[in-house]
């Protein structure tokens, strides 16, 4: 079974369109994260989401909002896609920051 | 904040031991971790270090001393499928983990 799942695995959509990617782990844990990797694949944190308490990088344009209808899941909506949105964006989870992290596969992100 | 420095690329022969290096400065050091990541797919946990030393698993081992701010992934016996990009990690003060650019490492024959 997968642990940690994201849909979809390829999104190609035009400048301005809103998208959302869903996450759904399977570990139990109890916080859940997004990462966007570059071209340069430069992996930086975008949000974490733990019982309730979400912490924002600060640097994440407010069109990126996490949404966790339950623990086991923290889908990302995007409004407004740009060109600079292209990138792969990987969800991962784990128990506690002192834990190893376990990633989706990742979902690569084009706009054209 | 963090700021956490790896060489961008190594290249190694298939069979040697390779080291990559890890400087970190951080504010509260929480540890260190090790992930690998083949191209198109995603990261792999690998290590993690909390106390100084070296701590073995396998081919892999890797080191930390939190005085210098330092660490290493040591790779032996490496084998094609080793090809990779390597990260290293700090967990911040902001509860979240922040990467480096990672060591892409290339195997040769």
């Amino acid at each position: 079974d997968t642990a940690v799942s994201q849909t979809p695995k390829y999104l190609v959509t035009q400048m301005g369109n809103d998208k959302s990617i869903k996450c759904e782990q399977n570990l139990g844990h109890d916080t859940m994260y997004w990462y966007k990797q570059d071209s340069k694949k430069f992996l930086k944190i975008m949000f974490s989401y733990n019982n309730k308490e979400l912490i924002i990088n600060e640097t994440v344009p407010n069109r990126f909002s996490p949404k966790s209808p339950d623990k086991a899941h923290l889908n990302l909506h995007i409004n407004s896609l740009e060109l600079g949105d292209s990138a792969v964006y990987f969800c991962a989870s784990s128990q506690a920051l002192d834990q190893p992290q376990h990633f989706g596969d990742g979902t690569r992100l084009s706009i054209l | 904040g963090q700021n956490i420095d790896q060489p961008t690329e190594m290249t190694a022969t298939e069979g040697a031991i390779v080291q990559i290096n890890c400087t970190y400065q951080t504010s509260g050091f929480n540890g260190l971790f090790w992930y690998q990541q083949h191209a198109g797919e995603a990261p792999t946990f690998l290590s993690y270090n909390v106390l100084d030393g070296l701590e073995e698993k396998g081919r892999f081992s890797s080191f930390l001393s939190r005085s210098k701010g330092y660490s290493y992934l040591l790779l032996k016996e490496l084998q094609m499928k080793d090809s990779a990009s390597y990260l290293c990690a700090v967990p911040g003060s902001a509860r979240q983990l922040t990467f480096g650019s990672g060591t892409q490492l290339t195997v040769l024959p």
